[in-house]
């Protein structure tokens, strides 16, 4: 099972660009999908996409497509969640995901994104 | 894209109880269902993938079962360690998506 390590917790503001990331201690980094799911304070698992690190393909959510911007780095096998331009919206805590046997069935401990001016 | 409904939204049970929580899709999936345990302050954990394989490690009294758009989590008697958030999840089709939860609370 791969364990997945993201980045500390960010304070913004509206308007800024932020990537957080997601590293993967594991070999088969390349073979295994990696998502990232948001989560608003006392809200409900929301899927935002998933990128296959071995070529790239990527998948969005209809809701998220064009707001972020999902890549891999695989020579240190670490995946990102871009934003360009940050809303108040966007305040939440975003998961990675490993995509196993039909689920994910490994999460990173979560990175908490806070915008506000 | 497919909308999941679970239900209840709620629920509140004593230790030893049996819980059922359903999940509806707006269509078919086969058995391309996940569910999750999300205990408070933490990341979610897989407990069933494929609509009714269990992860391994996770305890025998969870259960899954359904196929098409009609699917079931069953915990066999309830714990106190089970006070929990649970969503389910689709993967037959992107995006994929999750139920909206459901929050089990111990009487």
């Amino acid at each position: 099972e791969a364990h997945l390590v993201q980045s500390g917790a960010e304070m913004k503001d509206p308007g800024e660009s932020l990537k957080i990331a997601c590293k993967a201690s594991e070999d088969s980094f390349n073979n295994y999908w990696i998502g990232w799911v948001r989560q608003k304070p006392g809200k409900g698992l929301e899927w935002m996409g998933i990128i296959y690190p071995g070529d790239s393909d990527t998948r969005y959510s209809p809701s998220f497509e064009g707001q972020v911007t999902i890549s891999v780095d695989t020579a240190i096998s670490t995946a990102y969640v871009e934003w360009h331009s940050l809303r108040a919206s966007d305040s939440a805590k975003y998961y990675c995901t490993r995509h196993g046997d039909y689920g994910e069935d490994s999460w990173g401990q979560g990175t908490l994104v806070t915008v506000s001016s | 894209d497919i909308q999941l409904t679970q239900s209840p939204s709620f629920l509140s049970a004593s230790v030893g109880d049996r819980v059922t929580i359903t999940c509806r899709a707006s269509q078919g999936i086969g058995h391309y269902l996940a569910w999750y345990q999300q205990q408070p302050e933490k990341a979610p954990k897989l407990l069933i993938y494929a609509a009714s394989t269990l992860q391994s490690g996770v305890p025998s009294r969870f259960s899954g079962s359904g196929s098409g758009t009609e699917f079931t989590l069953t915990i066999k008697s309830l714990r106190p360690e089970d006070a929990a958030s649970y969503y389910c999840q689709q993967v037959d089709n992107y995006p994929w998506t999750f139920g909206q939860g459901t929050k089990v609370a111990i009487k």
